[in-house]
């Protein structure tokens, strides 16, 4: 694909409800990152990976919170029993190597937990 | 750590100039800029690496004083396309990896004609 794709771009889950989150980076991008985007602020780091190897997940904030990118492309953040506060936008962004590189973001999951 | 943005908001009318400055209490290996319109992603503006950069785009420049461990998005003569939120995003280096990115709160900019 041309950029980054996530799907789906709404999901509206019952609270206790459990949801996951898809992202395709760019083809061959090495880096992938997700974040948490309330209301107004600015994209929260939940994650990080280079290729299959998460390099960092100390922004994920539960460990409801659970992210794979099994085979260095695909990537799914999965959250468990979700919670109102759980609602915000994810977004997913990839980059081609190392953090020094511009980073290409989807365009985000909006999640409304009711 | 995340890095303070400052001002909160800033309204301009066209043409005129803005400073948007971006300061971190961490070590600094890379600022990077980008621009979120409403319900849009953010959009990639540059990226200034630590050794005191400084970078143009267009209309649109930074700085990055890697001493005070601050950056600074110079906007001159703005434009109506320029409205929207701008983020600077942080990166330090963390032993044998570059680390994760992290972004301010925002700075929202609003261009009247």
């Amino acid at each position: 694909g041309a950029g980054v794709s996530q799907s789906p771009r709404y999901k509206v889950a019952k609270r206790g409800q459990d949801v996951a989150l898809r992202c395709d980076p760019i083809s061959g991008h090495v880096s992938l990152f997700w974040y948490q985007q309330a209301l107004g602020q600015g994209p929260e780091f939940l994650t990080y990976f280079q290729n299959e190897a998460q390099l960092d997940k100390s922004g994920l904030p539960s460990d409801r919170f659970f992210a794979e990118r099994p085979e260095g492309s695909v990537s799914t953040l999965k959250i468990q029993r979700t919670q109102q506060e759980d609602s915000a936008v994810y977004l997913c962004a990839s980059s081609p190597l190392s953090l020094n590189t511009e980073a290409f973001f989807g365009q985000g999951t909006r999640l409304t937990v009711v | 750590q995340q890095p303070v943005q400052s001002p909160q908001a800033v309204i301009l009318r066209e043409g005129e100039d803005a400073v948007i400055n971006c300061s971190s209490s961490k070590a600094l290996y890379s600022v990077h800029w980008y621009r979120q319109k409403h319900g849009e992603a953010p959009v990639f503006l540059m990226i200034l690496l630590k050794g005191g950069e400084q970078k143009g785009h267009d209309k649109i420049s930074a700085s990055f004083n890697e001493k005070k461990q601050q950056s600074s998005l110079y906007l001159t003569a703005s434009q109506l396309s320029y409205s929207g939120t701008y983020f600077c995003g942080t990166a330090s280096y963390n032993g044998g990896s570059q680390g994760n990115l992290i972004f301010g709160k925002g700075t929202k900019l609003s261009v009247k004609p």
